[in-house]
């Protein structure tokens, strides 16, 4: 049963550029969310879909933002990249109440140079 | 300002004994504790969680204790073994199992020694 798949698993972007990141959710999911984690930090929810509609937003401008498909795989896009930016990009998959925790995906590296 | 709090970044500890990772939060509304363990190179993987309307969680060698009061939890994990070597962190949520949004610590990196 495969888990929580991202793509890619590397990238480096110029600062000003745009970038989509990709998630297919473990089997049975129906809800995404994407998280953040900077270099020594934990992950920071960015934002979560389910239904195709973003349902809860963390503390993340507008240059974040998501799209669902009706397959419930999910994109992050990010634009005008700054610096800032470069993390490690988790996308995490559940059920709608998510009673057993996330299934986390290996993530994305990206980095802004 | 940091909600959930994990003040050791590390911990070393001898294969056979316990270990015991720290947490503290400050938000009064989380109700919903998790914690999850990362090796390097994969995502969080889910090992245990706890709700606040209970104080102690047990799952084989892995038990969380809750102290609302103190807003501080713990994972012990008995016996240790080299395999738990990884970065532990700790989650929490608002509004109970159902929430979307986990807030995480920093992490505490746990090295099990032979």
């Amino acid at each position: 049963d495969a888990g929580v798949t991202q793509s890619p698993t590397h990238l480096i972007k110029t600062r000003g550029q745009q970038v989509t990141l990709r998630c297919s959710p473990k089997s049975g999911h129906d809800t995404v969310s994407w998280y953040q984690q900077a270099l020594g930090q934990g992950p920071q929810f960015i934002f979560q879909y389910y239904e195709e509609e973003e349902r809860q937003r963390g503390n993340f401008p507008d240059r974040f933002s998501g799209h669902q498909f009706p397959n419930y795989s999910s994109e992050l896009n990010v634009n005008a990249l700054l610096l800032g930016d470069s993390a490690l990009y988790l996308c995490a998959s559940s059920l709608v109440r998510p009673d057993y925790g996330y299934t986390f995906g290996s993530g994305t590296r990206l980095t802004v140079v | 300002d940091q909600q959930v709090k994990q003040n050791s970044p590390s911990l070393s500890v001898q294969e056979g004994r316990i270990s015991i990772l720290n947490c503290d939060y400050t938000n009064s509304m989380f109700d919903y504790f998790l914690w999850y363990k990362k090796y390097p190179a994969e995502g969080p993987t889910f090992l245990i969680s706890i709700s606040s309307i209970k104080d102690k969680n047990e799952d084989g060698r892995f038990t969380v204790f809750l102290n609302k009061s103190a807003k501080h939890l713990s994972l012990h994990i008995v016996p240790s073994q080299p395999g738990d070597s990884a970065v532990y962190f700790c989650a929490a949520s608002a509004g109970g199992a159902g929430s979307y949004q986990l807030t995480f610590g920093k992490g505490t990196k746990l090295s099990v020694i032979p």
